[in-house]
């Protein structure tokens, strides 16, 4: 009974194509994320999803796309792939748990991402 | 932006050693929290700290939270193989509390 999954764990491309990792969560959480890590393990948010509806988009290019069709799901498209794109991707959720803390994440797997 | 550092980026210890790793925020925190992520894992929430001056104890693992509240502190006393990975900070960021902002890391290897 896996929280956080996305699939694929592995995905190998050419420049140039166009790809999705999917996400789901069955914890029951209304926020979910998208976070990038490189090669130096630096882990940078991406986008959050609150209740199907997107809350932060931190200046990443517009070749990257996610879509959340309900709040137990959040995709990640990604058109025109680079090299730079190479990296492990996280999805994670989130419940709000109170005023004073800071919601705490629950990563899925990651999605190794190897662009050619 | 905010930025949140740790230091150092890479810790070798022998298997018993005991280590520390820090996190400074360049703005305070209403929180922190800590998570560790082994190799080729995802990372995994081990605690949050909310007052100034806190200290939580994990068995053998110590965090503090800086009166300032933008510094944190993690210490693994006698480390042991099973404690091998990277440990995050990280604090809510300027969108508040929906955002993480995650810490550079710290990468653990243990000499056995």
């Amino acid at each position: 009974d896996t929280a956080v999954s996305q699939t694929p764990k592995y995905l190998v491309t050419q420049m140039g194509n166009d790809k999705s990792i999917k996400c789901e969560q069955n914890l029951g959480h209304d926020t979910m994320y998208w976070y990038k890590q490189d090669s130096k393990k630096f882990l940078k948010i991406m986008f959050s999803y609150n209740n199907k509806e997107l809350i932060i988009n931190e200046t990443v290019p517009n070749r990257f796309s996610p879509k959340s069709p309900d709040k137990a799901h959040l995709n990640l498209h990604i058109n025109s792939l680079e090299l730079g794109d190479s990296a492990v991707y996280f999805c994670a959720s989130s419940s709000r748990t109170g005023v004073l803390y800071t919601d705490t994440q629950y990563f899925g797997p990651g999605t190794r991402l190897t662009v050619l | 932006g905010q930025q949140v550092m740790q230091i150092p980026q890479y810790q070798h210890v022998q298997e018993g050693e005991d280590f520390t790793t820090y996190c400074n925020s360049s703005t305070t925190l209403s929180n922190i929290q800590w998570y560790k992520q082994r190799p080729g894992g995802h990372p995994v929430f081990l605690i949050q700290l909310v007052k100034s001056g806190e200290v939580k104890k994990q068995k053998r693992l110590t965090f503090q939270f800086g009166e300032a509240k933008k510094n944190s502190s993690l210490h693994i006393t006698a480390t042991q193989t099973t404690d091998v990975g990277t440990y995050f900070c990280a604090g809510p960021g300027d969108f508040g509390n929906e955002k993480l902002t995650f810490g550079t890391g710290t990468r653990l290897t243990i000499i056995p």
